[in-house]
């Protein structure tokens, strides 16, 4: 099915590990986006990329680096991980027009110790 | 700045009873409004949009009218079922094609 692929759906870290979490789409769509879901506290966007080649800081990009590595991947880097990265993180993309919504992928969990 | 503004809750509903969630915005211009639904594990999902006002978005018995005169885009369904057990978001594109959420309202409709 068409959409917004993540890897891993689930992971523990320990604190000071690094990682990457994957994200691909299908769609053609030219806006890839990076979110972390916390309690109380909605959608903050990390970090986004426009278009192929470009990357943006959104709200909290500190502690996170992201790379577009072509139209349809988009991976988010945590060089050392803390507690407080702990969070469910989604990845979303669209076309660029300004009547256009997001679709997002399925989220990965991720518990850092 | 642009941004989102959702009634708080939890929302508890027995199965069949109206709702209403509200939503209220603060944008330049006239931007685009979503509704989001997030089921329980999964990641969102749209459910609805209007494009300019008075357009009524609708979708699996859900409502929601851009009201410009009020800044609002409540959502509204006549008979919740427990399927509908959610959390929902309201959303802008505003400034910079930049998409401004809401921070959620979670429903649960009990049999």
């Amino acid at each position: 099915n068409a959409g917004v692929t993540q890897t891993p759906k689930f992971q523990v870290l320990k604190t000071g590990q690094s990682m990457t979490l994957q994200c691909a789409q299908d769609m053609n769509h030219n806006s890839m986006y990076w979110y972390r879901q916390d309690p109380g506290m909605g959608l903050r966007l990390i970090y986004y990329s426009a278009s192929e080649g470009t990357t943006d800081k959104g709200e909290v990009p500190n502690g996170y680096n992201v790379s577009r590595l072509n139209k349809r991947e988009f991976s988010l880097r945590l060089e050392s991980a803390a507690p407080s990265q702990t969070s469910v993180y989604f990845c979303a993309s669209r076309r660029s027009g300004v009547d256009d919504g997001y679709t997002f992928g399925s989220g990965t969990r991720l518990t850092v110790v | 700045g642009d941004s989102v503004t959702q009634m708080e809750g939890p929302v508890t509903l027995s199965e069949e009873a109206f709702l209403t969630i509200n939503c209220t915005y603060t944008a330049t211009g006239y931007p685009s409004l979503f509704w989001y639904v997030q089921y329980p594990g999964e990641g969102l999902q749209l459910l609805l949009k209007a494009t300019k006002a008075d357009d009524k978005g609708s979708n699996k018995g859900f409502e929601a009218t851009y009201r410009k005169e009020t800044t609002s885009f409540h959502l509204e369904k006549g008979s919740v079922q427990v399927s509908d057990s959610a959390v929902y978001f309201c959303a802008l594109i505003g400034t910079g094609n930049q998409f401004y959420f809401g921070t959620g309202t979670s429903l649960t409709v009990i049999p």
